[in-house]
């Protein structure tokens, strides 16, 4: 089975500033889906990025960008020019084509933005 | 309107009760999920199914029942309520490939008294 590991459970970041978000996952196959999602205080989960395991290019969507290292199964998500509105708990999850598309979610790591 | 809906948003119930929460997505997705977020925020699949049909079932107590009516619909029904089972439970749905994103309900908090 795959876990999915966020080895930082609260991070905290200056307004504008930059911060990085880790996660380590485990699995033995080659075809995958990553996923960054955002759970603010309202309760929704909310699909920040998301990167294919074939793809070498590193996904960026706007401030939100990952370093996805296949060997290391490492997949990062950065968050540049920090917002209040980026202050959230935030999930990286990894879909299996052999398990149904659920998808294996780490712990989550709780994003405080200081004003 | 909203893509997933689940009813209701909070749940206040007494042990050895039974209840339902219910699911509706309106974006064609041929697959629904349940997923069960306690209070450490750890967030863990509970059911999966694929045009009505079951296709996940992790280990979870068999007072737990999930039924899909048809594939826009993907309801939980949960027997003899117990104080573990107080947490968030998201119903969730995608389309059938890899790469898609899956869209999640707001949510039922569920409290057991």
């Amino acid at each position: 089975a795959q876990t999915v590991t966020q080895s930082q459970p609260e991070m905290s970041v200056q307004e504008a500033e930059t911060v990085t978000l880790s996660c380590t996952y485990d699995t033995s196959e080659s075809d995958y889906y990553l996923f960054w999602y955002k759970q603010p205080p309202s309760r929704q989960m909310i699909l920040v990025i998301r990167q294919e395991a074939y793809k070498q290019q590193n996904a960026t969507e706007n401030r939100f960008s990952v370093n996805f290292q296949k060997a290391a199964k490492s997949f990062s998500l950065k968050i540049s020019d920090s917002q209040l509105g980026d202050a959230a708990m935030y999930f990286c999850a990894y879909r299996s084509p052999n398990a149904g598309n659920m998808l294996t979610f780490g712990g989550g790591t709780r994003l405080m933005v200081k004003p | 309107d909203t893509a997933v809906s689940q009813t209701p948003k909070y749940l206040v119930t007494q042990m050895g009760n039974d209840k339902s929460i219910k699911c509706e997505q309106n974006l064609g997705h041929d697959t629904m999920y349940w997923y069960k977020q306690d209070s450490k925020k750890f967030l863990k699949i509970m059911f999966s199914y694929n045009n009505k049909e079951l296709i996940i079932n992790e280990t979870v107590p068999n007072r737990f029942s999930p039924k899909s009516p048809d594939k826009a619909h993907l309801n939980l029904h949960i027997n003899s309520l117990e104080l573990g089972d107080s947490a968030v439970y998201f119903c969730a749905s995608s389309q059938g490939s890899l790469g898609t994103e899956a869209f999640f309900g707001q949510g039922t908090r569920l409290t057991v008294v």
